[in-house]
């Protein structure tokens, strides 16, 4: 049950994009179409942004879309705004009822 | 609305045992798998422990394993997490979250606020 690999920190400029990447093994990200990404504000709870790799729940904005390859999935932010600063967490299904995190992602909007 | 409200949080001694609790409403609770999740101070979010809608399957992060135990009470809209043999390394803030599937694989949809347990002598 390591936990999935994220950069400590990713940045962009207003407008531009930014890919966060997170990293596992064929017995997590790789196994299962089970990852999702979650945004959290300082001392705010985490919320749900992308679910089943890609799908977006109702209300998350457009502009954020998930991927995954291999053993990497990846959240991609477009048309980056400074309500998108905030911290980035990864999550997959890791088989036999267990989950696991990323280390998390500290964007920050240029 | 969908609502998570924990409880049982504290200030506890290094081995002593605590039980958080957390009461849903907002959704049909036994339609959906439950979990906890953890947030050591100024950490990464960690997941500790889930439950299926019907209890009968449960798994355990590796850290607590043979220390902590998940319950839940359909009838009463409840989560429980019983912790035993309480460590340092166990202060967070426990996050009762709610699932987006009824079994296993789902995503984690909705959050509570938090509960904060601090082990320290």
């Amino acid at each position: 049950q390591s936990a999935l690999t994220q950069p400590p920190s990713a940045s962009g400029s207003s407008g531009q994009s930014v890919t966060i990447s997170c990293t596992g093994t064929s017995s997590d990200v790789g196994g299962y179409n089970y990852v999702s990404w979650y945004q959290q504000y300082p001392g705010k709870a985490p919320q749900l942004m992308i679910y089943e790799v890609s799908k977006r729940p109702s209300g998350v904005p457009d502009r954020f879309s998930g991927s995954k390859s291999g053993n990497t999935a990846s959240l991609t932010v477009s048309g980056l705004q400074a309500v998108d600063e905030a911290d980035y967490y990864c999550s997959s299904y890791a088989g036999s009822n267990n989950w696991v995190f990323g280390g998390g992602t500290k964007l920050t909007v240029l | 609305e969908v609502q998570l409200v924990e409880s049982g949080g504290g200030l506890v001694q290094p081995g002593r045992s605590l039980r958080l609790s957390c009461a849903a409403s907002g959704f049909t609770f036994d339609d959906y798998a439950m979990h906890w999740v953890r947030q050591g101070p100024g950490k990464g979010l960690e997941w500790v422990s889930g439950i299926s809608w019907n209890s009968g399957k449960i798994g355990y992060a590796a850290s607590v394993k043979g220390r902590f135990t998940i319950s839940r009470d359909n009838a009463k809209n409840s989560l429980y997490l019983q912790m035993n043999s309480l460590r340092a390394e166990d202060t967070a803030l426990y996050y009762c979250v709610k699932d987006k599937n009824y079994d296993s694989g789902g995503a984690f949809d909705y959050w509570g606020q938090g509960t904060l347990v601090t082990v320290s002598s």
